[in-house]
């Protein structure tokens, strides 16, 4: 069974500063990862997707890494703003999505 | 292009009550989910439907839960009796089509969250 593990569980920030998200997983047989972002009283907002053959994928200031081998996602975020302040999850897909727990960021402005 | 759509928002409930939650996909997407998330987790996949076809409720409780997706389109899952594990928020998503092994990016509805007292 696939378990997706994410580091740390919150995250204090100031302005400006870079944010560094960490996600595991047990078993490295998957198609792609994806990173969401969920704020509160919403829904999920695919941020990034990254396909099993790819080590990286980026879309503005966010930039997701892949080591497949080792089981690791890293989801950066350059130069944080307030807006940034949300709930961030990675799920990946072996068949079907399997969300990690999340990481609930704050940018203090 | 509307996105996912459910209702209602919020529910409150006493345990051993029934509950139902309606979700209409983006139009023309094949594959409807059904999540689970309680709070401080992320969501679990409770059903998932291709068309009108269930691909996979393995992770259904079947003795309270019921889902169905009757013309293709729009699905409703319903929950009795309720227990108050079942406190959590029900997410809806859809994507455009199901290829075995691999998915499409999944749109997500705002959520309905479910309260059992």
């Amino acid at each position: 069974k696939q378990e997706v593990t994410q580091i740390p569980a919150a995250l204090s920030v100031p302005e400006g500063e870079n944010l560094v998200l960490n996600c595991s997983f047990t078993d490295s047989a998957i198609y792609n990862l994806q990173w969401f972002r969920q704020d509160p009283g919403k829904g999920l907002t695919s941020l990034l997707l990254i396909q099993s053959s790819q080590r990286e994928q980026t879309s503005g200031r966010l930039n997701a890494s892949l080591d497949k081998s080792s089981g690791r996602s890293t989801l950066y975020i350059a130069a944080s703003q307030p807006g940034d302040s949300a709930t961030y999850l990675c799920a990946v897909n072996d068949y079907k999505l399997s969300f990690g727990a999340g990481t609930t960021v704050t940018v203090r402005a | 292009e509307a996105g996912v759509a459910q209702s209602p928002r919020y529910k409150i409930i006493e345990k051993r009550q029934s509950v139902a939650f309606w979700c209409n996909p983006i139009s023309g997407h094949a594959t409807l989910y059904w999540y689970q998330q309680i709070l401080g987790q992320g969501p679990k996949l409770l059903i998932q439907f291709q068309n009108n076809g269930v691909v996979d409720d393995s992770q259904l409780p079947k003795d309270r839960f019921s889902a169905e997706r009757l013309k293709g389109v729009d699905s409703t899952l319903k929950i009795q009796p309720a227990k108050l594990e079942d406190s959590a928020v029900y997410l809806c998503a859809s994507s455009p089509l199901f290829t075995s092994g691999a998915t499409d990016t999944q749109y997500f509805g705002p959520g309905t969250r479910l309260t059992v007292l």
